[in-house]
């Protein structure tokens, strides 16, 4: 069946690059988007940017200076890095499928804490 | 970016009652409105796709309505596992766009 599941780092200082990784099972991620939402207390859920099947990227403007999201298909894996993170930044970030019918599927969640 | 106002902020209701929350957007996204139930901890639940179909293995309970640029969910005979944070989500354009959330609580 169709599983994502984000892992990261948890605790962030400020200024630092975040990087999260999504691993995904049940489908191939050259057929897929792959969707990237964080939920922050400040913004609620916010989307931040997706990698298209074919491997091209688009971002929110919100976070495309600081955004680059990319994947390694031998892996099933999609990874996020943003970087000079700030204390907003805290938050729950999720991976979810898809275009056509998108956010059916999401993972966890993984939870990203922004202090020194 | 389409901004999606989401209304109310919390509603507290009865087991056994009917609620409705509404979206509207601010600008034309046809039916590409989707809802999402949250409970703590969770990962959003797809409820309801294109505006008034009912994803897989939801509750007849709910449905989902379009009235021009207002978009709704109602729940008939409310349940305890119905008490959660829902959020409507556009995706006729990039970006996709978030209600702020509705939190349904036992009055």
């Amino acid at each position: 069946q169709v599983q994502l599941k984000e892992t990261g780092p948890g605790l962030v200082q400020p200024t630092q690059t975040l990087s999260i990784t999504c691993t995904v099972s049940g489908f191939s991620l050259t057929s897929y988007y792959m969707q990237w939402v964080r939920q922050t207390p400040g913004k609620g859920l916010e989307w931040m940017g997706f990698i298209r099947s074919g491997g091209s990227t688009e971002y929110n403007s919100e976070f495309k200076s600081r955004l680059s999201i990319s994947r390694d298909t031998s892996k099933n894996q999609v990874f996020l890095k943003m970087n000079s993170l700030k204390t907003e930044d805290t938050g729950v970030y999720y991976c979810a499928r898809g275009h056509n019918n998108p956010f059916a599927y999401w993972g966890q969640g993984t939870l990203v804490t922004v202090s020194s | 970016d389409i901004q999606m106002t989401q209304s109310p902020s919390s509603l507290p209701a009865s087991l056994g009652d009917r609620v409705t929350i509404t979206c509207r957007a601010s600008q034309d996204i046809g039916n590409y409105l989707r809802w999402f139930q949250q409970k703590p901890g969770k990962s959003p639940r797809l409820m309801i796709y294109g505006a008034t179909n009912l994803a897989a293995g939801v509750p007849s309970r709910f449905s989902g309505s379009r009235s021009g640029s207002d978009y709704s969910l109602t729940i008939n005979s409310l349940e305890s596992e119905d008490m959660a944070i829902y959020y409507c989500l556009q995706h006729n354009e990039y970006p996709p766009t978030f209600g702020s959330g509705t939190k349904l609580e036992i009055k």
